[in-house]
């Protein structure tokens, strides 16, 4: 079946540059998307990017999608504390309700 | 403009116990989703209902475990005779169907089975 598979744990310092990799296994996924989790909350929708684009970039936020290696990146410049969180990446396909989950990657930002 | 709720925030509960989970969707999203996600898991689809169609229940993961929603507003799941190994957050989740199919999280249930 669809799979998504993330690292676990990222640790950079305030103002680097924190960079989040993804790899999933469906070639039929239309979107993919980034999501945020911070603590006691539910998640929220950061960016996405259709299949047929390679990059999109939103501010601090630069999405890399390369799709015949089916691998997907969210780099953040000036990485700040409040972006410690839990990052997801997830796919889902156009016609279809479904999303596949990452399991998540969580980013501490050191001071 | 509010957004999902979900009550309660944490529900501890004995194993063998019945639970039952609300949601509230943001009004007019016709898909709401159930997941769950088990401490330093990803999270895990549970069932999806969409409009007046026949809810996706293939999440499911026994069937303890069920949902109901009343027209496109709240839903419940009901965990029946509650394991420890149901202890999780439950997440539940709507979107406006049809785009990029954006889903808006609740800030979760955080059930502890004892």
């Amino acid at each position: 079946g669809e799979d998504v598979e993330q690292s676990l744990f990222l640790s950079v310092r305030e103002g680097d540059s924190s960079v989040i990799n993804c790899t999933y296994t469906d070639s039929s996924s239309t979107y993919l998307y980034w999501y945020k989790q911070e603590p006691g909350a539910g998640l929220q929708l950061l960016t996405y990017i259709f299949s047929n684009m390679d990059m999109k970039q939103d501010q601090r936020l630069t999405v890399l999608l390369n799709k015949k290696d089916k691998h997907l990146s969210l780099r953040i410049a000036d990485t700040q504390t409040g972006d410690s969180a839990i990052y997801f990446c997830a796919e889902s396909t156009s016609g279809t309700y479904k999303y596949i989950f990452g399991t998540g990657t969580r980013l501490k930002v050191l001071a | 403009g509010a957004g999902v709720s979900q009550s309660p925030s944490n529900k501890v509960t004995e194993k063998g116990k019945d639970v039952e989970l609300r949601c509230d969707p943001i009004s007019g999203h016709t898909a709401l989703y159930w997941y769950r996600q088990r401490l330093g898991q990803g999270l895990e689809f549970l069932i999806y209902f969409q409009g007046n169609s026949a809810p996706d229940k293939s999440g499911l993961p026994s069937d303890r475990f069920s949902a109901e929603r009343t027209g496109e507003s709240v839903s419940t799941l009901t965990i029946q005779r509650t394991q420890q190994e149901d202890s999780a957050v439950y997440l539940c989740a709507s979107a406006l169907a049809g785009g990029i199919n954006e889903q808006f999280f609740g800030p979760g249930t955080r059930l502890t089975v004892l």
